[in-house]
């Protein structure tokens, strides 16, 4: 089945500080999206990236559809406290509208 | 306007238990999902419904049922629970995106179930 490989597993930052975490696949996705899990909550869509190159921001986040259309990237700028959180990649393939396969998320922890 | 809500929020079975969670959503949305939530793990597709009437297999599907009650509810049964299922369990619901496919998934909070 298609995989998913996120990295970094974990970062530990200042706040202020940018993050830079991203995604590959070993197959192409259609769609690739990225999603943030407060803790003991469910998983909140950030940004969704529907074709090669594009670029997207949500206020201070930004994300990128690789060209490839095997990877993706997340940026975070200027990273405040509420920013700690489990972020995941997701991607969806071709002929696949309901299934999406998950990365198995970053942790990121800000230090006031 | 709840979103998605599930029951119980946490769960302690013994070996060879049964038991049910309950999902609901109020968006009015045709699909639902079932995931897992492992350390390290990431989700993982258990069963999805995509509209009323249908259910599928998703990535791990063996040791559960999954039941569409109707289109706000898309139950989970673990028949004989093993401690392999402990784990957090996330429903979701969408509707077709845009842009295509059924990208958007609104996520409930999360059943926490331990099998000991």
């Amino acid at each position: 089945g298609q995989q998913l490989n996120q990295s970094p597993q974990s970062m530990f930052i200042q706040e202020g500080e940018d993050v830079s975490m991203n995604c590959t696949s070993s197959s192409i996705f259609n769609t690739w999206l990225w999603y943030k899990q407060d803790p003991g909550e469910g998983p909140v869509l950030l940004i969704a990236l529907y074709k090669a190159g594009e670029l997207t921001s949500n206020g201070r986040l930004t994300a990128q559809f690789g060209i490839t259309r095997k990877d993706s990237f997340l940026n975070i700028s200027a990273s405040i406290p509420s920013d700690v959180g489990i972020y995941f990649c997701a991607g969806r393939g071709r002929g696949s509208n309901y299934k999406l396969t998950f990365g198995k998320g970053t942790l990121l922890t800000v230090n006031p | 306007n709840a979103g998605v809500t599930q029951t119980p929020k946490f769960q302690v079975l013994k070996t060879g238990q049964s038991m049910t969670l309950q999902c609901a959503q109020d968006m009015n949305h045709n699909s639902m999902y079932w995931y897992r939530q492992d350390p390290g793990m990431g989700l993982r597709l258990i069963y999805y419904s995509a509209s009323e009437g249908t259910t599928d297999k998703g990535e791990v599907p063996n040791g559960y049922n999954v039941s569409r009650l109707n289109k706000r509810e898309l139950s989970l049964r673990l028949e004989s629970a093993a401690p392999s299922q402990t784990s957090v369990y996330f429903c979701a619901s969408s509707s077709p995106s845009q842009r295509g496919g059924h990208n958007e998934q609104f996520f409930g909070p999360g059943t926490r179930l331990t099998v000991l």
